[in-house]
């Protein structure tokens, strides 16, 4: 079964250090990838994707993620953290063939960032 | 600007009542999606759409039934409300190539009681 796992429940980061949130992924083929933030009481808003090329990823507010095809991971970072990132982060794959629009997304990851 | 939102924002209702959560884009998308998050499960998909007329079910869509009349609205209906269905449900919609992300509504908290 096509699963995408983020490991970790919650990270806890001081402000000004990196942070990351890793996500693995067990899908067929090379998937697009997806990385997005839900702050509380909000909907889900797209950070960045990967769909081909630069392993090294951008995306809004200064995030990045990077896409490893051997360890089939994407994990999401920034260079340093502000306490504003504090929210939940969600990552999502979609298999490049058969399904059109479905997202398969990880449990989520609680970012906690610390003054 | 492009929306897609959704109404309710809240909604308390009883056991075994018909509920329908309304889903709105002004995106012209033509795939759309409801999907409900619960603590430690995530985000689960209903029902999506492809376009008009298109339905099909999700991971989760017992209890659940959509319609898809136009490009900009699909509705959720709950035929008879059951506790277990009390969640927060988010409607979201993208273009229909897969490398295309998914635009999120603000969500329709549901508590039935």
């Amino acid at each position: 079964a096509q699963s995408v796992a983020q490991p970790e429940d919650q990270v806890n980061v001081a402000e000004g250090n990196p942070l990351t949130v890793k996500c693995t992924y067990s899908v067929s083929g090379n998937p697009y990838l997806f990385w997005y933030v839900q702050y509380p009481n909000r909907g889900l808003q797209f950070l960045l994707k990967y769909i081909t090329g630069d392993n090294l990823v951008k995306g809004s507010y200064g995030f990045e993620a990077e896409f490893n095809k051997s360890q089939t991971s994407f994990h999401l970072k920034k260079p340093s953290a502000l306490v504003s990132d504090s929210a939940l982060y969600f990552c999502a794959v979609r298999p490049r063939r058969g399904s059109q629009g479905n997202l398969i997304f990880g449990k989520g990851t609680k970012l906690s960032v610390k003054p | 600007d492009a929306e897609i939102t959704q109404s309710p924002r809240h909604k308390i209702t009883e056991t075994g009542r018909q509920v329908t959560l309304a889903c709105h884009q002004t995106w012209n998308h033509n795939n759309m999606f409801w999907y409900r998050q619960d603590l430690g499960h995530g985000l689960r998909l209903i029902h999506y759409s492809y376009g008009v007329q298109d339905t099909n079910k999700g991971e989760v869509s017992d209890g659940y039934s959509v319609s898809r009349s136009n490009t900009e609205d699909l509705p959720l209906t709950l035929e008879s409300a059951a506790s277990s269905q009390t969640s927060v449900y988010f409607c979201a919609s993208s273009d229909s190539a897969g490398f295309h992300e998914q635009y999120f509504g603000p969500g329709t908290r549901l508590t039935v009681t």
